[in-house]
């Protein structure tokens, strides 16, 4: 079946410009993370939602970070006013739930280079 | 506070010996613990996962991992390491005690399983 599935793949964007990542999760996955891994690194939490409603913020580095599942499917990451520390690749993942159903399984990331 | 080490940047082993993977974990509360492997140009795969019952947890391709809870470790092991398991291991944590959703990851374990 359908893995999670992120979009784009690679974003080039100038230092300032406002951007938007997309992650479709597995159908009927309850729960959806956000991470960030920098090279070299594993990947830094962002944030958590359960269907529609942002349950876990407390990784977002800043207010330029904002995301939203507004149907509890698709979601979107959104940075605003770019800068070069948010060159990273950005992870989606997504799970049946909680507990026993806690298995994240993950999209291929979208590679963000900011110049 | 939530924290995970993994304290081996790299590990080395020949073809049809032992390998462990080392991972030491800190939680407030309770921990559920993954381990997920990345392989070049892919993305994050789960391995296994303990949440809670047996302490000896078998997952995929032959791992196995075993919850420490008094030396707070989760060390993944496979008796018999093949070439095709070298990769870029991850250990992660998520303290439910507390009731956040924050998964924290390690900083990786590269393996190389030399023929």
């Amino acid at each position: 079946g359908a893995g999670v599935s992120q979009s784009p793949r690679y974003k080039v964007a100038k230092r300032g410009q406002d951007v938007a990542l997309r992650c479709d999760p597995i159908s009927g996955h309850v729960s959806l993370f956000w991470y960030q891994q920098a090279l070299g690194q594993g990947p830094e939490f962002l944030t958590y939602f359960q269907n529609e409603a942002q349950l876990d913020k407390s990784g977002l580095p800043s207010d330029r970070f904002f995301a939203e599942r507004p149907e509890g499917s698709v979601s979107t990451l959104k940075i605003q006013r770019t800068q070069q520390e948010d060159s990273a690749v950005y992870l989606c993942a997504s799970s049946l739930g909680s507990g026993d159903q806690e298995t994240q399984y993950f999209g291929p990331g979208t590679r963000l280079l900011v110049l | 506070a939530q924290s995970v080490a993994q304290p081996e940047d790299q590990v080395n082993v020949a073809e049809g010996n032992p390998l462990t993977v080392k991972c030491t974990y800190s939680v407030s509360g309770n921990p559920y613990l993954f381990w997920y492997v990345q392989y070049p140009n892919r993305g994050l795969q789960f391995l296994l996962k303990y949440i809670t019952g047996d302490n000896l947890v078998k997952g995929s391709y032959g791992f196995e991992a075993e919850f420490n809870k008094s030396q707070t470790s989760f060390h993944l092991k496979k008796p018999s390491a093949l070439v095709s398991d070298s990769a870029l291991y991850f250990c992660a944590v998520r303290d439910w005690g507390t009731g956040g959703f924050k998964t924290i990851f390690g900083a990786g374990t590269r393996l190389f399983v030399k023929a």
